[in-house]
């Protein structure tokens, strides 16, 4: 499954399939992105992050793809599984900024 | 477990109270963040302190005010709230709360605060 980022907030997809969540963003001065994942009840977690002299990072079973020319962010679930649903938001900080400026996220929801 | 610690997890108060919300970390870490968090809505900043000062105030009603007397602790203090106060309010912390390096930020459990 794809998902077009906040024009989409919802994702669903099969046990053991591969999902993409994307994230676009505006600002040409943000230097630093961060994946999250929130589960219900539960504050947001870091999966991944990755700077803006780079266009992928992987993790374990993530992935994290930068395109710069088009400001869009996406990150890669591999194999996804029930315990991946959760909300996924992106983050971006900008340079000289005191803090992090999030999206309003996807929630993935994995079927067994 | 991520270091950093809020209490209470839950909140119901009247528009007449006055209670607080508590974030501790044991990260070492140099800032701290309050954020709301609404139903459908992006995270919303609210205040910023690194090294103990404020550094931000993102347009916040005078009904929260924030205390930080130490790295390691940050409270919120709620005064006459109104029901569209009621949210998720998360704290965070980080070591850098600016430019390069690790800036990710921890975030506590939340305090669900609901405004009867």
């Amino acid at each position: 499954g794809e998902s077009v980022g906040l024009h989409l907030p919802t994702l669903s997809v099969q046990e053991g399939d591969n999902s993409i969540i994307n994230c676009a963003y505006s600002n040409s001065a943000s230097d630093y992105f961060i994946w999250y994942k929130q589960e219900s009840g539960k504050g947001p977690q870091f999966i991944i992050d990755i700077r803006s002299n780079m266009d992928k990072r992987q993790g374990q079973r993530v992935t994290v793809l930068l395109n710069k020319t088009v400001k869009h962010l996406s990150l890669q679930i591999a194999a996804t599984q029930p315990g991946d649903s959760a909300v996924y938001f992106c983050a971006e900080h900008q340079t000289g900024a005191n803090n992090l400026f999030f999206g309003t996220g996807t929630r993935l929801t994995v079927i067994p | 477990e991520t270091g950093v610690t809020q209490t209470p997890r839950h909140l119901v108060m009247g528009m007449t109270n006055k209670k607080s919300l508590k974030c501790e970390q044991h990260l070492g870490h140099n800032a701290m963040y309050w954020y709301k968090q609404s139903a459908k809505k992006p995270l919303e900043l609210m205040f910023v302190y690194s090294l103990e000062e404020r550094v931000e105030n993102n347009s916040v009603p005078s009904r929260f005010s924030p205390e930080c007397p130490n790295s390691s602790h940050l409270f919120l203090h709620l005064h006459t709230l109104q029901p569209e106060d009621s949210a998720l309010y998360l704290c965070a912390s980080s070591q850098a709360p600016t430019g390069f390096g690790d800036t990710e930020a921890f975030f506590g459990q939340g305090t669900r605060l609901t405004v009867v």
